[in-house]
């Protein structure tokens, strides 16, 4: 099972930062934090990941609490093509994804 | 670099029936890995490999399921035969060596049993 809860869906007008949350209070030292979503029926895509520290690239920024208990995507200028389904996943040991229901991100004009 | 290829895009085969989706990751990626999602429910580990071993293969359903990575190349999953729960998309995955490298996803392989 997914050890990930995030909100079913969240909308996010064109040009602002939309802001996915993820609780994760399960989560184990060693595990990190992954993100991906997915565009219509295409394969998932990377997006970022983060252990402790917060984590910036050219897609996204992820804001992890100190405790680790959860953690933020922000999309700091969302497009229309940033509407997908975004899954935060905690990495297992063993390196499988677990993915869960994920949030459907709608971004509106 | 080519992204990871998956064949064939659509599937529609018959209850009973036989088919084998075929995987190719990107170059030098030793990790490759089956996921599906079927029904509308959550996408769904399948197995792992390490260049021609298999890993981890907790996820696969039944024995009617075989998958193979001869050469630690490309990768073949044979459904046979196939049911009607098999029906879903097929989602393959590769990462380089390195525990906790990202996974780089195929477009994947929609399979339709009837």
């Amino acid at each position: 099972d997914a050890k990930t809860t995030q909100p079913p869906s969240m909308d996010c007008a064109e040009g602002r930062a939309a802001n996915l949350p993820c609780n994760h209070s399960t989560i184990s030292g060693n595990e990190y934090v992954y993100w991906y979503r997915q565009i219509h029926s295409q394969g998932p895509q990377y997006i970022i990941h983060g252990l402790k520290n917060n984590e910036t690239n050219e897609m996204a920024s992820l804001i992890i609490t100190e405790d680790r208990k959860s953690s933020t995507l922000i999309l700091p200028h969302a497009t229309l093509r940033d509407t997908a389904v975004y899954y935060c996943i905690v990495r297992v040991v063993t390196d499988k994804l677990i993915f869960g229901t994920g949030t459907r991100l709608q971004v509106f004009p | 670099e080519a992204g990871v290829t998956q064949f064939p895009s659509h599937s529609v085969i018959e209850k009973g029936q036989t088919v084998t989706l075929r995987c190719d990751p990107i170059s030098g990626h030793d990790n490759l890995y089956w996921y599906r999602r079927v029904m509308g429910k959550e996408i769904k580990f399948l197995l792992h490999f390490v260049k021609e071993s298999k890993q981890d293969e907790s996820g696969m359903p039944n024995n009617r399921f075989l998958a193979e990575r001869t050469g630690g190349t490309y990768s073949t999953l044979k459904v046979q035969p196939a049911e009607l729960e098999d029906s879903g998309v097929y989602f393959c995955a590769s990462s380089k060596g390195r525990r906790g490298e990202k996974q780089y996803f195929g477009p994947g392989t929609r399979l339709t049993v009837t």
